[in-house]
């Protein structure tokens, strides 16, 4: 079974802080996403990557930055918190080969709180 | 543009009795199309995707969805709910050639004992 796994299931910061979220997954996907989750909002991406050090902005990239160094490993990086980056973050794997059939999967979410 | 639309953000039923959450998508081709259900404070679970291949698609816990081109709907279907069942459904769709996926909104389905 795919596995992803986030480094955190809720986290607490202050405003200014430098945050890191760390997904991680064991399935040698070429493909890896960040997603937030806010109630009436639905999930919107806010960054991808399709490949090692390869990554393309989402729907919704200001305020984050993103690190993939290693192919199992995506980061999500918030530069400066702000009290607007409170949400459900979550981070998903997909494998590329076989085009727009295969599915993503997810991990747990990381819920954050910037206070 | 693909999108995809969930046409109810909340659905109540009564504990075994059938459930219906409604997805239409808008396409000029037929994408690949997923449901997902998320229970609260987890993960997208994966229950079940259509690939092109039959149009009525099986998933995990007894639900199924039917691919209908003429309609640009891909309907979820449970004969019987159960009390697990209560959670968030996302219906998807992977454009071909597209990384990306298009969410739709999202459906609250509760159940009532």
């Amino acid at each position: 079974d795919v596995k992803v796994t986030q480094s955190s299931r809720y986290l607490v910061k202050r405003t200014g802080e430098k945050v890191f979220l760390e997904c991680v997954q064991d399935m040698d996907h070429e493909n890896m996403f960040w997603y937030r989750q806010d109630p009436g909002l639905g999930l919107r991406l806010i960054y991808f990557s399709y490949d090692v050090k390869m990554k393309e902005k989402g729907d919704i990239p200001e305020g984050y930055s993103v690190s993939r160094e290693k192919k199992e490993r995506f980061s999500l990086i918030l530069e400066s918190a702000s009290t607007n980056q409170t949400s459900m973050y979550l981070c998903a794997s997909r494998l590329f080969s076989g085009g727009s059939y295969n599915e993503q999967f997810f991990g747990p979410g990381t819920r954050l709180t910037v206070l | 543009a693909q999108s995809v639309t969930q046409l109810d953000s909340h659905v109540s039923v009564s504990e075994g009795t059938p459930v219906l959450l409604r997805c239409n998508y808008s396409s000029s081709y037929s994408p690949s199309l997923f449901w997902y259900v998320q229970h609260p404070n987890k993960g997208l679970q994966l229950l079940l995707k259509y690939t092109s291949a039959a149009t009525l698609v099986k998933g995990i816990n007894g639900f199924e969805a039917e691919f209908k081109k003429s309609e640009t709907s891909f309907h979820l279907t449970k004969p019987s709910a159960h009390m697990s069942d209560a959670a968030e459904y996302f219906c998807v769709a992977s454009p071909q050639g597209a990384q990306k996926l298009v969410f739709g909104q999202g459906t609250r389905l509760t159940i009532n004992p």
